[in-house]
């Protein structure tokens, strides 16, 4: 029974080129959530997707950044023209439903690096 | 705007110690609160949760307090071990036509052997 998946766990990038951070939820799982974290801080929340539907994005900053959880397949955090203040930790999370005492399950996390 | 935080950024205890984790919150509708722990390089993972309806929960050797009047969560670790080592965040969970979790800035608790 497989965890929260996330790849690539470490990411790369110059400065200009395009981050593509994946996570597959809990099987059954239909929420999927994403943090940021930068060292020594707590988690940022981002966005929050329900299938198809992005049902919270008031923590994703408005230019290049996008999220997307399609009907089949993992959800996509997706981050254009990267710079270096995109360097950090992005966690997922998923759970199978929403509300009070629904624990959202976490990915090990994508560090990217932006030189 | 609203906030988890936390009073101590870094906590040292000894070996078979108890440990005391603080966290603050400003302004909250939300009535539940659950306790986190990270160890370095993994994502959060959960410890234990409490409701506003009550001021306190027992789980393994943790215990988390909940004081609604001073708006203040503690987590309480009996007889520390090193696997304890790790970052501890508190957050809370709030409705904004989903539910969604608010993390606290986290304490790091070193076990001294």
């Amino acid at each position: 029974n497989a965890g929260v998946m996330q790849n690539p766990r470490h990411l790369v990038r110059r400065r200009g080129q395009e981050a593509r951070l994946r996570c597959s939820p809990v099987k059954g799982h239909s929420h999927v959530y994403w943090y940021r974290q930068l060292p020594e801080e707590g988690l940022k929340f981002m966005v929050y997707l329900q299938k198809e539907n992005i049902i919270d994005e008031s923590g994703m900053p408005k230019e290049r950044f996008s999220a997307e959880f399609p009907k089949e397949g993992p959800s996509i955090l997706r981050i254009q023209q990267v710079v270096r203040g995109d360097s950090a930790a992005y966690f997922c999370a998923s759970s199978f439903d929403t509300g009070l005492n629904t624990e959202a399950f976490f990915g090990q996390g994508t560090r990217l690096t932006v030189v | 705007g609203e906030s988890v935080g936390l009073h101590l950024p870094t906590l040292s205890v000894q070996e078979g110690d108890n440990s005391i984790i603080n966290c603050a919150y400003s302004n909250s509708a939300s009535d539940y609160f659950i306790w986190y722990k990270q160890e370095s390089g993994k994502g959060p993972q959960f410890i234990i949760d409490i409701r506003s309806n009550m001021d306190k929960r027992q789980g393994q050797r943790v215990t988390v307090l909940l004081n609604k009047t001073v708006k203040h969560l503690s987590l309480q670790i009996a007889a520390t071990q090193p696997g304890d080592s790790a970052v501890y965040f508190c957050a809370e969970i709030k409705n904004t036509g989903g539910f969604k979790t608010i993390f606290g800035a986290g304490t790091r608790l070193f076990v001294k052997a």
